[in-house]
């Protein structure tokens, strides 16, 4: 049961363009939001997160997208560099769980 | 600040061979503490988490075991490693019920041959 899922495998975005990852989750109960980047046999790296009591969040070039109606979430990286070309990974929780629900991750590559 | 080590970072096991992995924290006091593993390809599966010493939730039933000794020590076992054991193994934490980010380890690529 994938209660948090990312539908693209994978994603080629030109440098200096914008890149936009997705993720939709199941579970109602998921009330916090978060991406993590992850290079080639490295750790996840957390990148930024959102509440379910907001519908944005900004840190400089990343964005993250909150639509609780559809139960959607999406990163925007804008504008997209080639350090980006990375493993995205959605992650999602809820309040008094220890654990996150990780999606499968989306292959984004920046193409120079 | 805090700091998370794991090791060894790559190893290689034969079938049947015990298996011993080693992570630490530094900088926090009684952290959550966690297993994850990523399969070629896939996404991260979570193995065991730890809410204090001694105290180990399992995830998925296998033949891995976990144990947290020292409050800032997790360890991840298994007597007889199976060919489906190999993956890369990544150990984190995060600050406990006051907040969901969890920081991750560097990991351990493990192959069994």
């Amino acid at each position: 049961d994938q209660q948090v899922k990312q539908n693209s495998p994978s994603l080629s975005v030109q440098e200096g363009r914008i890149s936009i990852l997705n993720c939709d989750y199941t579970n109602s109960m998921f009330d916090y939001f978060l991406w993590y980047k992850k290079y080639p046999a490295e750790g996840p790296t957390f990148l930024i997160s959102i509440s379910s009591i907001k519908d944005k969040n900004e840190d400089g070039r990343f964005t993250v997208f909150l639509n609780k109606s559809a139960k959607h979430l999406s990163l925007h990286i804008v504008p997209s560099q080639p350090g980006d070309s990375a493993v995205y990974f959605c992650a999602a929780s809820h309040f008094g769980n220890e654990k996150l629900t990780f999606g499968t991750g989306t292959r984004l590559t920046i193409i120079p | 600040s805090q700091t998370i080590h794991q090791w060894p970072a790559t190893l290689v096991q034969p079938v049947g061979s015990p298996l011993s992995l080693e992570c630490t924290v530094e900088g926090t006091s009684n952290p959550n503490l966690y297993w994850y593993r990523q399969a070629a390809g896939r996404g991260l599966q979570l193995l065991f988490y730890s809410v204090g010493i001694g105290q180990i939730s399992s995830e998925v039933p296998q033949n891995l075991s976990a144990s947290r000794p020292q409050d800032r020590q997790f360890i991840l076992s298994s007597k007889k490693l199976l060919l489906s054991d190999s993956g890369f193994y990544l150990c984190a934490w995060n600050a406990g019920t006051t907040t969901y980010e969890q920081y991750f380890g560097p990991g351990t690529r493990l192959t069994v041959t």
